[in-house]
């Protein structure tokens, strides 16, 4: 286990369409957040999870957003009917808790880019 | 509200030289403090965690300082290389916060410049 995958790295696409990303923590880890980062600024939180259950959401997280991780391992993050100010890169982390500092690990990010 | 300011917002620096980031926070009940470098396009990697009893932290020509009382925080680089240029994150977790929910700075990005 090398550490946070995400996939796409990259996703162009039209206003209106939907799209889905995917995240794989790593192995042992059993909370898994998302965040939003735009040019220029810090990331966002978004969601997060404690192996499957969502525990919290951001306001930022509109109702065409919607995360899932139904086997507590892989999480999926889709959004619907994109808008042009879905533009940004979205970051999955992932950490072991109860643990020392509840240390976030960082995936390389998906970028998403609304026509 | 809890809040992270850094400055300066972005700098340019000659390789070989130092510098240093500041980082404010508001974040309450304090937990912890990260330094966070993000190169372009990639994820933030953490450089340094801090608690409220730890001053100082270094990892390589990376040292981090914490102020719990004044709620400040800087990152120093030494003797800068290329592959500093990045985005340096201060991060701060705020304690029993769900989920450990961290407060972002905005970032600082740094260029070093040959």
């Amino acid at each position: 286990d090398t550490g946070v995958s995400q996939d796409p790295r990259h996703k162009i696409t039209k206003r209106g369409q939907n799209v889905t990303f995917r995240c794989d923590p790593i192995s042992e880890h059993n909370r898994l957040y998302w965040y939003r980062q735009t040019l220029g600024q810090g990331p966002e939180f978004l969601t997060y999870f404690q192996n499957e259950a969502q525990l919290e959401k951001s306001r930022l997280l509109s109702d065409r957003f919607s995360a899932e991780r139904p086997k507590g391992s892989f999480s999926t993050l889709e959004i619907q009917r994109t808008e042009q100010g879905d533009s940004a890169m979205y970051l999955c982390a992932s950490s072991l808790a109860p643990s020392g500092y509840n240390e976030q690990f960082f995936g390389p990010g998906t970028r998403l880019t609304v026509l | 509200k809890n809040q992270v300011e850094q400055s300066p917002q972005s700098l340019i620096i000659l390789e070989g030289k130092n510098c240093t980031l500041q980082c404010n926070y508001t974040v309450s009940p304090f937990s912890n403090l990260r330094w966070y470098k993000q190169d372009t396009g990639r994820g933030p990697v953490s450089l340094t965690i801090m608690t409220f009893s730890e001053n100082t932290k270094s990892n390589g020509r990376y040292t981090a300082t914490l102020d719990a009382d004044t709620k400040q925080s800087s990152l120093h680089i030494t003797a800068s290389q290329l592959s500093d240029s990045a985005s340096y994150i201060c991060v701060v977790s705020a304690e029993g916060a769900a989920g450990n929910k961290l407060t972002f700075g905005g970032g600082t990005r740094v260029l070093v410049k040959p």
